[in-house]
């Protein structure tokens, strides 16, 4: 069965500290992994799209590693800040050829809600 | 540029009462997307469009739910009747797709509509 899990469900952290998602997959056949950012009240926002010849991407204070071989993803979040608070949501897209071009399905995983402290 | 918008954010209803989501795509954006956000929960796809043609609605739940795209830019998504367990979040999102996997296929989300049934 095609699945994504996130770990930890839910974290705490002090403003300034740095902290590190986990997103585990069984989805196959994979194209490429994305995190999400989800404000409380707003819509996802993707963060970084790997596929599965990265191994790291970044964005800003925002680092996410892949390892296609051991099927796990991490989503590093340097000197945090109060606004980093929201639901982070790892996102595996399933590769499928469709006649006239590709389209494949996105499994989502269920968030790490983080709240930063003051 | 405008990014997706729906209307209403809000809807307070009573249960078997319809109700009525409207999305705007990113102009140029050739699919179109539903989800159903339950709280703590990642987005579940309820139905896809690419231009006009609904090509993946296997999840929508028929008998209750109806969507459309008219000219393959606004849609619309309803339910007739709601019943208190269809409390959610609806988000959409729209992605420009093409012949390529990557990096084609990034889905924008809206702000979502949360819908509260009594």
């Amino acid at each position: 069965k095609n699945q994504v899990e996130q770990s930890p469900q839910s974290l705490i952290i002090l403003e300034g500290k740095n902290c590190t998602l986990q997103c585990n997959y069984t989805v196959s056949p994979f194209s490429n992994l994305r995190w999400y950012k989800q404000d409380t009240g707003r819509g996802p926002v993707s963060l970084t799209i790997m596929t599965f010849s990265e191994n790291t991407k970044s964005n800003g204070r925002y680092t996410a590693t892949l390892d296609a071989d051991t099927k796990q993803s991490s989503l590093h979040i340097t000197a945090s800040q109060l606004s980093d608070s929201a639901s982070y949501i790892c996102v595996v897209r399933m590769s499928r050829s469709n006649y006239g071009g590709s389209q494949g399905n996105l499994i989502f995983g269920k968030g790490t809600k983080l709240s930063v402290k003051p | 540029e405008a990014g997706v918008v729906q209307s209403p954010r809000y809807k307070i209803i009573e249960k078997k009462q319809p109700v009525a989501f409207w999305c705007n795509p990113i102009s140029g954006h050739n699919t179109l997307y539903w989800y159903l956000q339950n709280l703590g929960q990642g987005p579940e796809l309820l139905i896809r469009y690419e231009n006009e043609e609904a090509v993946d609605d296997s999840q929508l739940p028929k008998d209750r739910f109806s969507a459309e795209r008219l000219k393959g830019v606004d849609s619309t998504l309803k339910i007739q009747p709601a019943e208190l367990g269809d409390s959610a979040v609806y988000l959409c999102a729209s992605s420009l797709v093409g012949s390529g996997d990557y990096p084609y296929n990034e889905q924008f989300f809206g702000p979502g509509t949360r819908l509260t049934v009594l």
